[in-house]
């Protein structure tokens, strides 16, 4: 069975501070996605991650994809209150599975 | 263009109840899937729907049921609701099939409470 396991569960820190979210698994992933939801909504995908090693940025979010595809993380630069919310990797190819999440809380 | 719509938004129910919940994809979206997200479990898979029919379906007992319409829109069914199926049931709309290769557009979510 396919798991993904995302650490830490919680972290609130204050503006402008960077930070580091993972997603690991003990399975091989075609792919992962991270995505973010914010209270009362469902969650938005962010990016997704294909090749083993890649990195893609999307503005202060670096994310990148293990060599062996079977981890991820999420790198945060100078973090803003509007960066608060729940991270959440997914991947697979039939049945999509969920890590449990980063509660991330950025304090102005 | 508009996004994934559920009706309702919030439901209260009793044990032994049932209910339906609707979702309504985005335009030319085919496939719909339905996850369950509580603060235990997070989010879990129920089942995916293709063109009308179920392709995929997660660790969930028979109660919880679905369908999906021509227009592409699903509905999702759970019977004898029990205490524990007191979640937030989130359904996310898709082009193709469900996978984390293809972009998953998520509603806003059903937040049923089962009393």
């Amino acid at each position: 069975t396919q798991l993904l396991e995302q650490s830490p569960q919680f972290l609130s820190i204050q503006e402008g501070e960077n930070l580091t979210v993972y997603c690991n698994s003990s399975s091989v992933f075609s792919s992962l996605q991270w995505y973010r939801q914010e209270p009362g909504e469902g969650p938005v995908l962010l990016v997704t991650v294909v090749t083993g090693g890649e990195v893609k940025k999307l503005k202060r979010l670096t994310f990148q994809f293990g060599d062996a595809r079977k981890d991820s993380s999420l790198h945060i630069t100078a973090a803003q209150p509007g960066d608060t919310g729940l991270y959440l990797c997914a991947g697979g190819d039939d049945k999509i599975i969920f890590g449990k999440g980063t509660r991330l809380h950025i304090l102005p | 263009k508009a996004g994934v719509t559920q009706t309702p938004r919030y439901l209260i129910k009793t044990r032994g109840q049932q209910v339906t919940l609707s979702c309504s994809p985005i335009s030319g979206h085919r496939s719909v899937s339905w996850y369950q997200q509580t603060p235990g479990q997070g989010l879990q898979f129920l089942f995916e729907y293709f063109s009308e029919t179920q392709r995929n379906k997660g660790n969930f007992p028979g109660r919880f049921s679905g369908r999906q319409f021509s227009n592409s829109r699903s509905e999702m069914n759970v019977s004898t609701l029990e205490l524990g199926d007191s979640a937030l049931y989130l359904c996310a709309s898709s082009l193709m099939r469900g996978s984390s290769y293809n972009e998953q557009f998520f509603g806003p979510g059903t937040r049923l409470t089962v009393l």
